[in-house]
């Protein structure tokens, strides 16, 4: 059974910043590219970054390039997102997804149950 | 940068036929993914690649996609397909595009 566990969300004030992981089982996680999708209160789903099968196809959403950094450890089966610089558009439920193929231009077919980052003073 | 757009919401008569639009420009080139996001829930996977339905996705669900528009269609809806569903494309630029999202609701 696949499962992605998401972890390292809280509250934190604006500017500051936060690591997420997320731990996948399941599947040969160095055989696909993965991605981080979030989705705000009351909102929809935002594509946020994604990563490919090695590490080296990475992108970003333009609203988060150059403050959140994707990366993954496959000895570890982990994937992570640093988010600094932290805004309150930012808070969202962040997803920890996995794509369809080892490049990251797939459907992503396996969902976490995401976690939630708040930012607020 | 590359925008679709789904309407907000949907009405459909119980087993009756929902369809559900994502446009834009020559999206039928692209290849479209649609979830489905009951609330509290994580998004499901129900389309890949414009018509392809993953395994354990009722045969009710199909989608087609041509010149401005993909299309998800629902036959005979039932009261547990009411969901938000979204849909999917790669930017040219290599970014993720989803539409704002469809909110289907069963009558």
């Amino acid at each position: 059974e696949v499962q992605l566990v998401e972890s390292g969300g809280g509250l934190v004030q604006p500017g500051r910043s936060l690591r997420l992981s997320c731990v996948v089982s399941g599947f040969t996680f160095d055989d696909y590219a993965m991605h981080w999708v979030r989705q705000a209160p009351g909102k929809g789903l935002e594509w946020v970054s994604g990563i490919g099968w090695n590490g080296r196809d990475i992108g970003y959403a333009d609203s988060v390039k150059g403050r959140f950094t994707i990366s993954r450890d496959n000895a570890k089966n982990s994937l992570y997102m640093q988010l600094n610089a932290l805004t309150t558009e930012d808070t969202a439920l962040y997803y920890c997804v996995k794509d369809s193929g080892s490049g990251r231009y797939g459907h992503l077919d396996y969902w976490g149950q995401g976690i939630l980052v708040t930012v607020s003073s | 940068s590359y925008e679709v757009t789904q309407p907000l919401s949907l009405s459909v008569a119980l087993g009756q036929t929902a369809s559900i639009t994502c446009g834009g420009s020559n999206i039928g080139s692209k290849n479209v993914h649609w979830y489905q996001q009951k609330p509290g829930q994580a998004p499901v996977l129900v389309i890949y690649r414009d018509r392809h339905r993953p395994s354990g996705i009722p045969e009710r669900f199909s989608g087609s996609n041509s010149g401005n528009a993909a299309t998800l269609t629902i036959s005979r809806a039932q009261a547990g397909d009411e969901a938000d569903y979204y849909c999917h494309v790669w930017d040219t630029s290599t970014a993720g595009v989803f539409g704002g999202g469809t909110t289907l609701t069963v009558l």
